[in-house]
């Protein structure tokens, strides 16, 4: 069974860089998978970061592009993300999780059925 | 880029059923997935596809969808389902990003 652990820094200071490492056990990170970071800042609700297939292909959400890298390490069993020039809107409960894009006979479908724990993610001086 | 809505709460009495919708472009071409979300734990998934459950998701949940609306059904609610629920999808309009509605929290009476 596939598992998920989120670890990094707890603290950041602004203006840095938040850098997170998700850690796939239990099966191939090299699956036909997509591998999501999602945020979800106090009291607020979920918000998806971006993601990336064992190839090195990514997309990212369009209103964080800019300051976002995520890479995968097949070696380790891993990928990670990166964000920059972070803030305190950055502060929050971040999220890896496991995505599946397949075609059905009439619509597609998307979901993440493995998600880890989460770590938090403070930006503070 | 398309967006999910749904309604910021809906409330239940123990035993009935409630519907929690979700609306947007996308679901003309994606199925929704639903999440569980209870405070302090992370997201777990109980409804993807045309309607299908994850091992372990009991079945008084149950998904549909016509049109731009995907719905969660849960005919029964127990007080374990309170809870904030997510809908989930691919954008269609093109883009292969992935979108969230902001969250329905469901209170069971």
């Amino acid at each position: 069974q596939v598992q998920l652990q989120e670890s990094g820094p707890g603290l950041v200071k602004p203006s840095g860089t938040l850098s997170l490492t998700c850690a796939v056990s239990g099966g191939s990170i090299s699956s036909s998978n997509w591998w999501s970071w999602v945020r979800q800042p106090p009291g607020k609700g979920l918000e998806w970061i971006g993601e990336i297939y064992h190839s090195g292909s990514t997309n990212y959400n369009p209103s964080l592009k800019s300051r976002v890298t995520i890479s995968v390490d097949k070696s380790k069993n891993q990928f990670s993300l990166k964000l920059s020039s972070v803030t305190a809107a950055d502060t929050a409960v971040y999220y890896c999780a496991r995505g599946h894009t397949a075609a059905g006979t009439h619509y597609y479908y998307y979901y993440m059925d493995v998600w880890g724990k989460g770590t938090t993610v403070t930006v503070s001086s | 880029s398309s967006e999910l809505t749904q309604d910021p709460a809906v409330s239940v009495a123990l035993g009935q059923t409630v519907r929690i919708t979700c609306q947007g472009d996308s679901l003309r071409s994606y199925y929704a997935s639903w999440y569980q979300q209870k405070p302090g734990q992370a997201p777990v998934l109980v409804i993807y596809g045309k309607n299908n459950r994850p091992s372990g998701i009991p079945d008084r949940f149950s998904g549909s969808s016509s049109g731009n609306t995907a719905s969660l059904t849960i005919t029964g609610a127990q007080a374990e389902d309170e809870a904030d629920y997510y809908c989930n999808s691919r954008d269609s309009s093109g883009n292969p990003h992935v979108v969230f509605g902001g969250g329905t929290k469901l209170t069971v009476l």
